[in-house]
């Protein structure tokens, strides 16, 4: 059971936008930025979003994030067959000492 | 190019320690404000972070594993180390090793990982 919520599929035509959610509590993402990797099949994750809404350079800006509240969710826009893989949400977690927890993830499968 | 590699055994037996290292290479481990961890990831399963060590050797851990986990630095070799200790199947997972760029940073730079099995 992950501390941040993600729904464990999602899908999408290519061209298409797809969002994908997160949801957690005050401890983590109510009080401090979430950041999402993306995991291509067989390889380690890789810094998608940071900062809630930031790319790093070289991550098209298909790619973006938002946070609200204790949620955050990160669109795709323009969907290619490339974007097919898993997507985790990531939040420092102040509850007890404090600690990273991660989304379940979301597959994402580009149709 | 900063680039992170694991290595240790890929065999643990129950019960025993699994022993980790993360090499570090393009640049120095000690150098800006660096925090460097570990990650986990069963087969077919989400991430779990295990901990995190700076240069001072200051460390933080998941609490769900505090109680079996060291995680420490070598400068001079530019590497850090993961501990675990008692393990059982549950344990088996892709260990990776991160750099977090910063207090409270993403983990910008990852390893390539490395499967632990825990078996007899």
């Amino acid at each position: 059971q992950s501390v941040l919520t993600q729904p464990p599929s999602a899908s999408g035509t290519p061209g298409q936008r797809v969002t994908i959610s997160c949801s957690g509590s005050s401890s983590n993402i109510g009080s401090n930025t979430v950041n999402w990797y993306q995991q291509l099949p067989g390889t380690a994750p890789k810094l998608l979003i940071y900062s809630n809404n930031q790319r790093p350079s070289g991550v098209p800006d298909r790619f973006s994030g938002s946070k609200s509240g204790t949620s955050a969710s990160l669109a795709i826009s323009g969907l290619q067959s490339e974007d097919e893989a898993d997507y985790y949400c990531a939040a420092w977690d102040d509850s007890l000492n404090a600690y990273v927890v991660f989304g379940g993830g979301t597959k994402l499968t580009v149709l | 190019q900063v680039q992170l590699q694991e290595s240790g055994p890929g065999l643990v037996k129950p019960s025993q320690t699994l022993s980790l290292t993360c090499t570090v290479s393009g640049g120095s481990i000690s150098s800006g404000s660096y925090y460097w961890s570990w990650i986990r990831q069963p087969a077919g399963k989400g991430l779990e972070w295990i901990g995190r060590i700076y240069t001072s050797g200051s460390t933080n851990y998941n609490p769900s594993l505090k109680s079996r986990v060291t995680i420490s630095v070598d400068t001079s070799k530019n590497q850090f180390s993961l501990k675990l200790s008692s393990v059982t199947a549950a344990d088996t997972a892709v260990y990776y090793c991160a750099r977090e760029g910063g207090y409270y940073q993403p983990f910008d730079y990852w390893g390539q990982g490395t499967l632990v099995t825990v078996s007899s």
